[in-house]
């Protein structure tokens, strides 16, 4: 059974440009989760989907976006770069809205220049 | 707010000795009690979690202690191993499931061979 893939692994952004980043779930799961990782503020939690209705959303700027699809997948979009979002972005699914366990991608490291 | 505390920040021990890293928590309302285990380039993977209906779960040589009164709760690695170096994330959500998980700054383990 294939995991979380994260799409793509890498990516060099300017200040200012937008960025959308891919998520595809294990297949079945049909709740998608989206994290900011830094150094400075660890993980935190910017939003959840299922069945491609947001549910939750954290405490981040209206810059940050997200979507599902009707196959799961998601992407998040940042617009407007700034370098504070240089971060390792982490998608995670789970089998049910609520599912217990949560099943984390690679991510995506994400670098404003 | 941090509401999720985790120490210590680092951690060094030997080779078969036990490794602990504790939490504490300050939203009563938090039912869901997972520790993820993240490796460099990888995203995080539970290893272990509890519900604060039960004190104590162990899983091989992963045991969580759970103390809800005191509002915290612990990992436990018996017989560390060179292995086990990665970071350790202590987790906490509300409703009994995996969404919205409200993460630990982490704790960097080292076991030494």
């Amino acid at each position: 059974k294939a995991g979380v893939t994260q799409t793509p692994r890498y990516l060099i952004k300017t200040r200012g440009q937008q960025v959308t980043l891919s998520c595809s779930p294990i297949s079945g799961h049909r709740s998608v989760s989206w994290y900011q990782q830094t150094p400075g503020q660890g993980l935190q939690f910017l939003f959840e989907y299922f069945s491609e209705t947001q549910r939750n959303k954290g405490n981040f700027p209206g810059r940050f976006s997200g979507r599902q699809f009707s196959n799961s997948r998601s992407e998040m979009n940042v617009s407007t770069l700034e370098l504070g979002d240089s971060a390792l972005y982490l998608c995670a699914s789970s089998s049910l809205s609520g599912g217990t366990e949560a099943f984390f991608g690679q991510g995506t490291r994400l670098t404003v220049v | 707010q941090q509401q999720v505390k985790q120490s210590p920040q680092s951690l060094i021990v030997q080779k078969g000795g036990i490794s602990i890293i504790n939490c504490a928590y300050e939203n009563t309302a938090f039912d869901y009690f997972p520790w993820y285990q993240q490796f460099p380039g990888k995203g995080p993977a539970l290893l272990i979690a509890i519900r604060p209906d039960v004190s104590e779960k162990k899983e091989g040589r992963f045991t969580i202690s759970f103390n809800k009164s005191a509002k915290q709760f612990s990992l436990h690695i018996m017989d560390s191993q060179p292995g086990d170096s990665a970071t350790y994330f202590c987790a906490a959500s509300i409703g009994g499931s995996a969404r919205q998980l409200t993460f630990g700054s982490g704790t960097q383990l080292t076991v030494l061979p």
